[in-house]
């Protein structure tokens, strides 16, 4: 059975620094791209950033440029989120998830809550 | 940066209805990165249907996708009472996502 599961979320001051992990395990993990996705509190889902099999190929949403890093460790079954700089307008859950057929993302963890506030 | 707009904001139909979700999206994109997905309240989402119109592994088929362009349209034939939840179009394209803002459907 394919598993996504998040850990590092937690409450951090705005300014602050998280590490997402995400632990995968059920498929083989570098074959795939993965993604990281998150929904704030009642609103939408955000992509917020993407990496290749390899970890050569990265992409983020224009809001996380230059303070959001995604890697990966495929000797672990690892994906991460590296936050610094948060903002209050990052407070959301983060999902990890993996990209499937044309893209598609088509398993998703439970997700993590971030929350920014002072 | 390619945006999903998807109508209406929230659908009211009943148990037994026929539902029809609109994706419209701001310029022409390839239906095999056009994806569609169910949220319900406190759970991650699901992948409903992939490429438009294949349904992902376990999706019954009272949903179905279709479309090409930028009109795509999600179907659920017969809503069942778990199917009245949100639920996102998605399209990928130059190494980015994103998604509609979504459709809430709800007991009328």
């Amino acid at each position: 059975e394919v598993q996504l599961v998040e850990s590092g979320g937690g409450l951090v001051q705005p300014g602050g620094s998280l590490r997402l992990s995400c632990a995968a395990s059920g498929f083989t993990f570098r074959d795939y791209w993965m993604s990281w996705v998150r929904q704030a509190p009642g609103k939408g889902l955000e992509w917020v950033a993407y990496i290749n099999q390899e970890g050569r190929e990265k992409s983020s949403v224009d809001s996380g440029k230059g303070r959001f890093t995604i890697s990966r460790d495929n000797a672990k079954n690892s994906l991460y989120l590296q936050m610094n700089s948060l903002r209050a307008e990052d407070t959301a859950v983060y999902y990890c998830t993996r990209a499937g057929t044309g893209a598609s993302l088509d398993k998703w963890g439970q997700g993590t809550l971030v929350t920014v506030s002072s | 940066e390619t945006v999903l707009t998807q109508s209406p904001g929230t659908l009211s139909l009943s148990p037994g209805d026929r539902a029809t979700l609109s994706c419209r999206a701001s310029q022409s994109l390839s239906s095999s990165f056009l994806h569609w997905y169910q949220q319900k309240p406190g759970q991650a989402p699901r992948l409903l249907i992939y490429g438009s119109s294949s349904r992902a592994t376990g999706i019954p088929d009272r949903f179905s996708g279709s479309g090409s362009g930028t009109d795509f349209t999600l179907t659920i034939s017969r809503l069942e009472p778990e199917d009245f939840v949100v639920y996102y179009c998605q399209q990928y394209g130059g190494s980015s996502w994103t998604f509609g803002q979504g459709t809430k459907v709800e007991i009328k």
